[in-house]
């Protein structure tokens, strides 16, 4: 079975100011997916970045950005140039690759963050 | 128009009673999940059906049933509430089952007094 970990319950960071999400995760398969979702208040769960592990390059999606490490299965993301709407739970994924095509997002804890003024 | 949309948003009931969610999503989907978030954040997969056939049932008990009418909802009954039952159930879909984009709607509230 895989496990996703987060150790950063809560996170702070000012307006402006970059800051990374740490997420590390257990698994023996080699084909898989990796994404960082986001949860404001609001209650939605929205998809900030998504990465297929076959690929070397880091997703980049604007500000949000991941560092991808596959021999150390670490997962962070970085979110530069901070802003008030970024305040929310955020929580790292993994999804595994089914030969039969369907699989299911295995979720870490979450990392609460918030962006002060 | 709403992508995933789930009904009630809040559902308040007392133990012992019977209460539905119901799901539905219009990206023309072929597969659609049932996740479960407790009270603290942690979201786990219930089911997961594709094209109106229960694909994955994650250990989930008999007093839940999710019936899909057809593929573009996925309703989730709950005979016999508890209170631990009491969470966020979120409704999902995707292209397909693999490693698609899921579309998450905005959540049900359930409390269980």
């Amino acid at each position: 079975a895989q496990t996703v970990t987060q150790s950063q319950p809560e996170m702070s960071v000012q307006e402006a100011e970059t800051v990374t999400l740490s997420c590390t995760y257990d698994t023996s398969e080699n084909n898989y997916y990796l994404f960082w979702y986001k949860q404001p208040p609001s209650r939605q769960m929205i998809l900030v970045i998504r990465q297929e592990a076959y690929k070397q390059q880091n997703a980049t999606e604007n500000r949000f950005s991941v560092n991808f490490q596959k021999a150390a299965k670490s997962f962070s993301l970085k979110i530069s140039d901070s802003q008030l709407g970024d305040t929310a739970m955020y929580f790292c994924a993994f999804m595994k690759h089914e030969n039969s095509g369907y699989s299911t997002l295995t979720f870490g804890k979450g990392t609460m963050l918030l962006v002060s003024p | 128009d709403t992508a995933v949309s789930q009904t009630p948003k809040y559902l308040v009931t007392q133990m012992g009673n019977d209460k539905s969610i119901k799901c539905e999503q219009n990206l023309g989907h072929d597969t659609m999940y049932w996740y479960k978030q407790d009270s603290k954040k942690f979201l786990k997969i219930m089911f997961s059906y594709n094209n109106k056939e229960l694909i994955i049932n994650e250990t989930v008990p008999n007093r839940f049933s999710p019936k899909s009418p057809d593929k573009a909802h996925l309703n989730l009954h709950i005979n016999s509430l508890e209170l631990g039952d009491s969470a966020v159930y979120f409704c999902a879909s995707s292209l397909h089952g693999s490693n698609e984009k899921l579309f998450f709607g905005s959540g049900t509230q359930l409390s269980v007094l």
